[in-house]
């Protein structure tokens, strides 16, 4: 049984830019959730999706935007990049209320 | 809304001594909590959860938990630590009923030294 992955593992962009994440979900998975964890921060739920919706999102302005495909993977995609965006994106599957999270994807923006 | 505070940011200690990472938390409504545990350069791992049931929660590792519903806290303790426990202590909260969508702590940091 493979675990929660993610790449890339890390990226460097510039202000501006546009960027996608992905996330494989643990076999039998069907919700994926998004979190973004900046320096020395906890993670902040940005958005979950279940069976292809998205079912809740954070307080994350629409640039951040996201998508889940019929095998339960997922992107996340971040247009108009900030500064501040710079942080490790997490993503975390679950089936039955525990969540597994991948080891994120380090984006620095410059 | 939910809000979860960790008391301290940092907590060194020596190897072999005991620990407790303090862990409180705000709700208008029943909650589920958590630990995770955050190596260096890798994603989050469960330690322990609370669901219902005995308030006292053992985890992996040899972490345990209590919920103190009066003192809406939940505190992470070992009686013994190892080098190979320092890492960064995350407490979470997500309404019952709710969708897997957890409040983290800003986290608290655990450095064992020899």
């Amino acid at each position: 049984e493979t675990g929660v992955t993610q790449s890339p593992t890390h990226l460097i962009k510039t202000r501006g830019q546009q960027v996608t994440l992905r996330c494989s979900s643990q076999s039998g998975h069907n919700t994926v959730s998004w979190y973004q964890q900046a320096l020395g921060q906890g993670p902040q739920f940005i958005f979950q999706y279940y069976r292809e919706e998205e079912n809740g999102r954070g307080n994350f302005p629409p640039r951040f935007s996201g998508l889940q495909f019929p095998n339960y993977s997922s992107e996340l995609n971040v247009n108009a990049l900030e500064l501040d965006d710079s942080a490790l994106y997490l993503c975390a599957s679950s089936n039955t209320g525990e969540l597994f999270f991948g080891e994120g994807s380090r984006l620095t923006v410059l | 809304a939910q809000s979860v505070t960790q008391l301290d940011s940092q907590v060194p200690v020596f190897e072999e001594a005991p620990v407790e990472l303090r862990c409180n938390y705000s709700s208008s409504v029943s909650v589920y909590l958590f630990w995770y545990v955050q190596y260096p350069n890798q994603g989050l791992q469960l330690l322990l959860k609370y669901l219902s049931g005995s308030t006292l929660v053992k985890g992996i590792n040899g972490f345990e938990a209590e919920f103190n519903k009066s003192q809406t806290s939940f505190h992470l303790r070992k009686p013994s630590v190892h080098i190979s426990d320092t890492a960064e202590y995350f407490c979470a909260v997500n309404p019952q009923g709710g969708s897997e969508k957890l409040v983290f702590g800003k986290g608290t940091k655990l450095t064992v030294n020899p």
